[in-house]
């Protein structure tokens, strides 16, 4: 039973440009959320998608936006890159009838690098 | 607002006992958890506690809670090196609210 798929593992982006980082969550989930960990800092809720419709966001800024799929897969969008959004990204997914972080099962995250 | 503070590392030899502390500003959590986070993996659930509860047990896994002092600690029994990773305490103030975390603990075991 695959857990939490994440992709790409790591890329590097130029400062300015968009990047879309992707999650297919695990078997039977379908509610994900996105969390931005920068190196040496603990995770940092950007927002949680639910239905295909946003249902939480952090205090992160509009230059993040996320969709999920009708196959409860999301993608988390950066627009306008700076070099602060080095990070790593981490995908969590969670069960119906729960929604709760009990059930989070954690990506492995994608590691983004802003040159 | 939420704040989780840690501290940064922890060095104890094979076969002691750990104990990781934490300290939490939020009176309205009502969940605590600690989780495990290896190099090139996510974050793994360890344990969890209710804010009504003072202690948890889970094999080699001791968690406190005081909830007067807002200190959440995590005590490991027996630790081996294969429990060198980095401790996330984090805590949430319903089930469904985003997890807050602390900037983690660094615990390296030394054979």
């Amino acid at each position: 039973d695959a857990g939490v798929t994440q992709s790409p593992t790591h890329l590097i982006k130029t400062r300015g440009q968009q990047v879309t980082l992707r999650c297919s969550p695990k078997s039977g989930h379908d509610t994900v959320s996105w969390y931005q960990q920068a190196l040496g800092q603990g995770p940092q809720f950007i927002f949680q998608y639910y239905e295909e419709e946003e249902r939480q966001r952090g205090n992160f800024p509009d230059r993040f936006s996320g969709h999920q799929f009708p196959n409860y897969s999301s993608e988390l969008n950066v627009n306008a890159l700076l070099l602060g959004d080095s990070a790593l990204y981490l995908c969590a997914s969670s069960p119906p009838g729960t929604g709760t972080i009990l059930g989070y099962t954690f990506g492995s995250g994608t590691r983004l690098t802003v040159v | 607002g939420e704040d989780v503070e840690q501290s940064l590392f922890l060095s104890v030899r094979e076969g002691d006992s750990s104990v990781i502390n934490c300290t939490y500003t939020d009176s309205s959590s009502t969940y605590l958890y600690w989780y495990k986070q290896e190099p090139g993996a996510g974050l793994q659930l360890l344990t969890y506690i209710f804010s009504n509860m003072d202690m948890k047990q889970d094999q080699r896994l001791t968690v406190l809670l005081n909830k007067k002092d807002k200190h959440l600690s995590l005590r490991i029994a027996d630790t081996q090196t294969g429990d060198s990773a980095i401790y996330f305490c984090a805590e949430s103030i319903t089930g469904n609210t985003p997890l807050v975390f602390g900037k983690g603990t660094r615990l390296s075991v030394i054979a």
